[in-house]
C-alpha cells in the first residue's frame, strides 16, 4: 500500500529565516506531487505540483519554492519566511494520468506540517 | 474552469441527527466530484468519489452524497450522527477524466452536540 510522510511535524521558525519541508511517498511509482497550505479559514491554497523529476509548477506567486529532486521525493523551501507564511503545509499525491478509461486521480494527503512564523 | 460552492461554514448537529453537508459545484465539463474529511492538526482522508458510474456514492464511516445534475449538487449525508465525526469536510472537482487537479472547497467544520 502507499504511505506519504511528511517532516517536521511542526516547526517554529522567526521571520527572515530559511525553510526546507520534505514529503515522501512509500508504494508507488511516478506519481503526481502537490504542496497546498492551508491558513485559518481560507480554505487549501494549491501552491505547487510536479507531474515528474524537476518539473515543477507553480500556481501563486510567492517566496516559496518546491523541487522533485528524485521520483517520491517532494521540498518546499524559502530562503526568507514573512510571518504570512504561517499555515499548515500539505503534500499530497495522485497516480499519473495513464490514458486508461475511467481512471480518477483523487489526491492522497499526508499529516501536514504546521508553520508558525514569529 | 470549476468551482466549488460549500454552504454554511459551520454546522451543528445532535448525536444521532441527520448529517447534512451541501456542496455546489461548477463546471464545464462532466465532472469527479470528491468529499474529504479532516481531523484536527490532520492531513485530509478521503470520504467518496464519484466519477459517473452511479449517482449515489457511498463512503467510508456511514457517509454518502448524491450527485444531482440539474441542481450541479454533490450533498452529502449520513442518517445519525457520531461524536466522532466532528471534523471539517471538504468538497472537492475536477474537470473529469484525464483532469488531475483538484478545486476545494472553502470547507464545512462540523460540530456534534451530546
Amino acid at each position: 500500500s502507499q504511505t506519504i510522510h511528511q517532516w517536521p511535524a511542526t516547526l517554529v521558525q522567526p521571520v527572515g529565516s530559511p525553510l526546507s519541508l520534505e514529503c515522501t511517498v512509500e508504494g508507488t511509482s511516478n506519481p503526481n506531487l502537490y504542496w497546498y497550505r492551508q491558513a485559518a479559514g481560507r480554505g487549501l491554497q494549491l501552491l505547487f505540483y510536479s507531474v515528474g523529476i524537476g518539473q515543477i509548477s507553480s500556481e501563486v506567486p510567492q517566496n516559496l519554492s518546491a523541487s522533485r529532486p528524485q521520483d517520491r521525493q517532494f521540498i518546499l523551501s524559502s530562503k526568507k519566511l514573512l510571518l504570512s507564511d504561517s499555515g499548515f503545509y500539505l503534500c499530497a499525491w495522485s497516480i499519473q494520468e495513464g490514458g486508461l478509461a475511467g481512471e480518477t486521480y483523487e489526491q492522497y494527503f499526508g499529516p501536514g506540517t504546521r508553520l508558525t512564523v514569529t | 474552469a470549476q468551482s466549488v460552492t460549500q454552504l454554511g461554514s459551520h454546522v451543528s448537529v445532535s448525536e444521532g441527527a441527520l448529517v447534512l453537508l451541501r456542496c455546489n459545484y461548477s463546471s464545464s465539463v462532466p465532472p469527479y466530484l470528491f468529499w474529504y474529511v479532516q481531523y484536527p492538526n490532520q492531513g485530509l482522508q478521503l470520504l467518496l468519489k464519484y466519477t459517473s458510474a452511479a449517482t449515489l456514492v457511498k463512503g467510508i464511516n456511514g457517509f454518502e452524497a448524491e450527485f444531482k445534475k440539474s441542481e450541479t449538487s454533490f450533498h452529502l449525508t449520513k442518517p445519525s450522527a457520531h461524536m466522532s465525526d466532528a471534523a471539517e469536510y471538504f468538497c472537492a472537482v475536477s474537470a473529469g477524466a484525464g483532469s488531475y487537479q483538484l478545486t476545494f472547497g472553502k470547507g464545512t467544520k462540523l460540530s456534534v452536540i451530546p
